[in-house]
């Protein structure tokens, strides 16, 4: 257990239906990454938060993503209109800047399948 | 652009047979090259962080080390629980001037016993 959980850990949807997941990163980390991956592959960026501030988004970002992150606590990964291709693992990854070593903690990720 | 490669695709090992994973990248400017374990259905788990041409680490049967173009994780007498995917990342930094990992594909290992 590295200390980030994600909620839930599988979801089911249909084609078209809004989901949103939930990342908890380890309380004093001020970062907190988002990561897609799919079968075979390893995990590519989305986006990442600096305290509260979404700082980038990755172009493989579409419109139909948005991710917040009220106070710098939790973070929400919300996908609109699903499509099939958005089938993958959600991996949140937080991580703290000026620490000894500088190596992100993932969570268990949210395994999103589309129907 | 940052890139980073992984061979083999797959490893089969026998109980005992030590063996090494090779990752080759091309980034502007390495801030730190990072191991990770996942088994699957889980998410990664670091291993080791290195940041300069020389140095190496270890860990059990793990040991990782750096040049200034490749990693190398050598595995010594690996166990069937040494069984995982085995990912290698660079951090790079982003467009906005901050840090994210690249990610090659993995080596999935397996070790029979």
């Amino acid at each position: 257990d590295t200390g980030v959980s994600q909620d839930p850990r599988h979801k089911i949807t249909k084609r078209g239906q809004n989901v949103t997941f939930r990342c908890d990163p380890i309380s004093e980390h001020n970062r907190l990454y988002w990561y897609r991956q799919t079968l075979g592959q390893g995990p590519e960026f989305l986006t990442y938060f600096q305290n509260e501030a979404q700082l980038e988004k990755s172009r493989l970002l579409s419109d139909r993503f948005s991710a917040e992150r009220p106070k710098g606590s939790f973070s929400t990964l919300e996908i609109q209109r699903t499509e099939q291709g958005d089938s993958a693992m959600y991996l949140c990854a937080s991580y703290q800047t000026g620490s000894f070593g500088s190596e992100q903690f993932f969570g268990p990720g949210t395994r999103l399948t589309v129907l | 652009e940052d890139q980073v490669t992984q061979s083999p695709e797959a490893l089969r090992l026998q109980e005992g047979e030590s063996s090494s994973l090779n990752c080759s990248y091309t980034v502007s400017g390495l801030r730190g090259l990072f191991w990770y374990r996942q088994d699957p259905g889980k998410g990664p788990e670091f291993l080791f962080t290195l940041y300069s041409a020389g140095e190496e680490k270890e860990k059990e049967r793990l040991k990782a080390t750096l040049t200034k173009k490749e990693s190398f994780l050598h595995i010594t007498a690996p166990k069937p629980e040494d069984s995982a995917t085995y990912l290698c990342a660079v951090q790079a930094v982003t467009q906005g001037g901050s840090e994210k990992l690249v990610f090659g594909k993995g080596t999935k290992l397996t070790v029979n016993p």
